[in-house]
């Protein structure tokens, strides 16, 4: 069955840079686009990032532009998300997740939580 | 890209129907038929619910269903169930190539 296992979360100074990794099985990771998902304490579901299969294409939600990088490795069926000048809005629950054929989010991890406190 | 919008809060009793509405734009919603819903209990992961609009994943009561008119996609949950009580996210791709989502709406089973 597909399993997403984030890691990395943890509490972190202002300012300063992170990075999350996600593992995967339970599929053929090297076949399917990837996403990280963002959700703050008592808030929706914020669309982060989207890699390409094979990391050629990535797209980013307009408010995390230029301070986050998603990147992928296929040989370690792992996807990463580097953050960067963190601040408090980046608080939150982070999900990796995998597309379907289409490109549309049908399985998440549980989810690493990111608190960026002083 | 601007969140999708959806109603804060819908509620019904044991039985009974309920319709979560989501508008987009042309850019998302109604310009594509990647229209997905997701259903997320407390302190858990989201779980798909609908796909392509209308598509239900395996597993998934028959209770759930959901269409698109225009720029607006709707998830309808009949039969209402306590363990239905969840919050529910829709989410479409974009012209963009990018995903949104809406803000969420929080179904009560009275």
């Amino acid at each position: 069955q597909v399993q997403l296992v984030e890691s990395g979360g943890g509490v972190v100074q202002p300012g300063r840079s992170l990075r999350l990794a996600c593992a995967a099985s339970g599929f053929t990771f090297s076949r399917r686009g990837m996403h990280w998902v963002r959700q703050a304490p008592g808030k929706g579901l914020e669309w982060l990032a989207v890699i390409s299969y094979d990391g050629s294409d990535k797209y980013y939600g307009d408010s995390v532009k230029g301070r986050l990088t998603i990147s992928r490795d296929n040989s370690k069926n792992t996807l990463y998300l580097q953050m960067n000048s963190l601040g408090a809005e980046d608080t939150g629950v982070y999900y990796c997740a995998k597309d379907r054929t289409t490109p549309e989010i049908d399985y998440w991890g549980q989810g690493t939580l990111v608190t960026v406190s002083s | 890209q601007s969140a999708l919008t959806q109603p804060a809060s819908v509620s019904g009793s044991p039985g009974q129907s309920i319709t979560i509405s989501c508008t987009g734009t042309n850019s998302d919603v109604g310009g594509y038929n990647f229209v997905s819903w997701y259903q997320q209990h407390p302190g858990k992961a989201p779980k798909l619910m609908i796909y392509e609009v209308s598509n239900r994943p395996s597993g998934v009561p028959d209770r759930f269903s959901a269409s698109k008119s225009g720029n607006t996609a709707s998830l309808t949950i009949s039969g209402l169930q306590a363990e239905d009580e969840a919050d529910y996210y829709c989410s479409s791709y974009t012209s963009a190539t990018t995903r949104v989502f809406g803000g969420g709406t929080k179904l009560t089973v009275l």
